[in-house]
């Protein structure tokens, strides 16, 4: 079935250094939504990307997806101690509009103040 | 507050004994999942429900696992015969498949087989 990794699995950063988490896939995606989850918390929806070269921004975070619509990456500006948590992307899958969701492995972000 | 909510949020059982977990959607939505999570891993897809009917349950997921929506409403999830390897945090999620793709997940059940 259709995967989705995502690198670096940590990522360490001093408050206000940007932070970016990839995700890759090895066959084209149909879509990617983007979740974070504070740690002892549960997945949050940020977004979902579904064009070929897709940019969405939401303040200080911008999503791309991949022009092959292969992979998709999430960039914070200048972080902040409140953008602690892991970062998972996630592949819908099914015909509908709603469907179970493939996550990747995340991205532990650390913001050091 | 009217978000997804699990019961219980913990869980402690000795191997071999039987669990049952309950969740309970954001009333509108129609679709529900169960997930479980491990440390370290994203989510890991185990079945999902629209309204009553279960339409999907993984390959993964053995004969001791079986989940519920009897009125399309809330579900359960039972794990019969626990074992060590079943510890992780049992996610469920809502959504609605006219109002909108994105799932909203409850805190979760945290299960701990000893």
């Amino acid at each position: 079935g259709q995967q989705v990794m995502q690198i670096p699995q940590y990522q360490h950063v001093q408050e206000g250094e940007d932070f970016t988490t990839y995700c890759n896939s090895s066959t084209t995606l149909s879509n990617i939504q983007w979740y974070k989850q504070r740690p002892g918390g549960h997945p949050v929806f940020l977004i979902q990307l579904v064009k070929s070269g897709e940019v969405k921004k939401q303040k200080r975070l911008t999503f791309q997806f991949g022009e092959a619509k292969k992979n998709s990456s999430l960039h914070i500006t200048a972080t902040q101690t409140t953008d602690v948590g892991t970062y998972f992307c996630a592949l819908r899958v099914g015909s509908s509009n709603t469907g179970k969701l493939i996550f990747g492995q995340g991205t532990t972000l650390q913001v050091k103040p | 507050d009217t978000g997804v909510s699990q019961d219980p949020r913990h869980k402690i059982t000795k191997r071999g004994q039987n669990v049952t977990f309950r969740c309970d959607p954001i009333s509108e939505h129609n679709r529900l999942y169960w997930y479980r999570q491990t440390l370290g891993q994203g989510p890991e897809f185990l079945t999902y429900f629209q309204n009553e009917a279960q339409l999907e349950k993984s390959r993964l997921l053995s004969d001791r696992f079986s989940a519920e929506r009897p009125k399309g409403s809330f579900s359960t999830l039972e794990i019969q015969r626990t074992e060590q390897g079943d510890s992780a945090m049992y996610l469920c999620a809502s959504s609605s498949v006219t109002l909108g793709y994105e799932q909203y997940f409850g805190p979760g059940t945290r299960l701990t087989v000893t």
